[in-house]
């Protein structure tokens, strides 16, 4: 069954520090991948999906990017990270008609 | 507009207590409604769906019924375990979108003493 791999669990990171964050897909190819944020008092947030290699569509405007450089490889990126992308991020993926899966997230707090 | 509210946590239960997480939805159709579980140190996985209305979506003794004149997806469990403890979701798909594109609500963390 498909996976995805993502890490590190918890990071703390001072205000104007790069970030990046990766997940990495096992057990299927060709997935739909997905960035999600979870600041405090709110749901989860779409924050950007890649259909493929070098597809990235943004869902909200933000200091925040994503790449995808292989077919099962996402990341998300920062190059000077904001008191306000502290949350949880959590890495999704899905294939046509199947159901999503889901990583562990990162829970970042910037300080 | 698009969104999902669910009842604000933490709960806290007592083993076989009944659980109730409320869960409303906002849509101009009727989108695939899920109920997703996060146990601790674990992602999120998927606890039941339904996908059109009336629809009762259910696993592991939990169960949700789709409700379009109340446009709602209650989470219930007639008794819940220790084991149950975990963060819980309501999502509803989005249209056009593919599985993984949801819109989410805030989660529910639920604690069940012994």
């Amino acid at each position: 069954s498909q996976t995805i791999h993502q890490w590190p669990a918890t990071l703390v990171q001072p205000v104007g520090s790069p970030l990046s964050l990766e997940c990495t897909v096992e057990g299927t190819s060709n997935p739909n991948l997905y960035w999600y944020r979870q600041a405090a008092g709110r749901g989860l947030q779409l924050l950007f999906y890649s259909v493929g290699i070098g597809q990235i569509s943004s869902e909200v405007p933000q200091n925040l990017s994503a790449s995808r450089p292989q077919d099962r490889q996402f990341i998300l990126s920062s190059k000077k990270l904001l008191l306000s992308d502290s949350g949880f991020y959590l890495c999704a993926g899905d294939r046509s008609n199947t159901e999503a899966f889901f990583g562990q997230g990162t829970r970042l707090t910037v300080v | 507009g698009n969104s999902v509210t669910q009842m604000e946590g933490p709960v806290t239960l007592s083993e076989e207590a009944f659980l109730t997480i409320n869960c409303t939805y906002t849509a101009t159709g009727y989108p695939s409604l899920f109920w997703y579980v996060q146990y601790p140190g674990e992602g999120l996985q998927l606890l039941l769906k339904a996908t059109k209305a009336d629809d009762k979506g259910s696993n592991k003794g939990f169960e949700a019924t789709y409700r379009k004149e109340t446009t709602s997806f209650h989470l219930e469990k007639g008794s819940v375990q220790v084991s149950d403890s975990a963060v819980y979701f309501c999502a509803r798909g989005s249209y056009g979108g593919s599985q993984g594109n949801l819109i989410f609500g805030k989660g529910t963390k639920l604690s069940v003493k012994p």
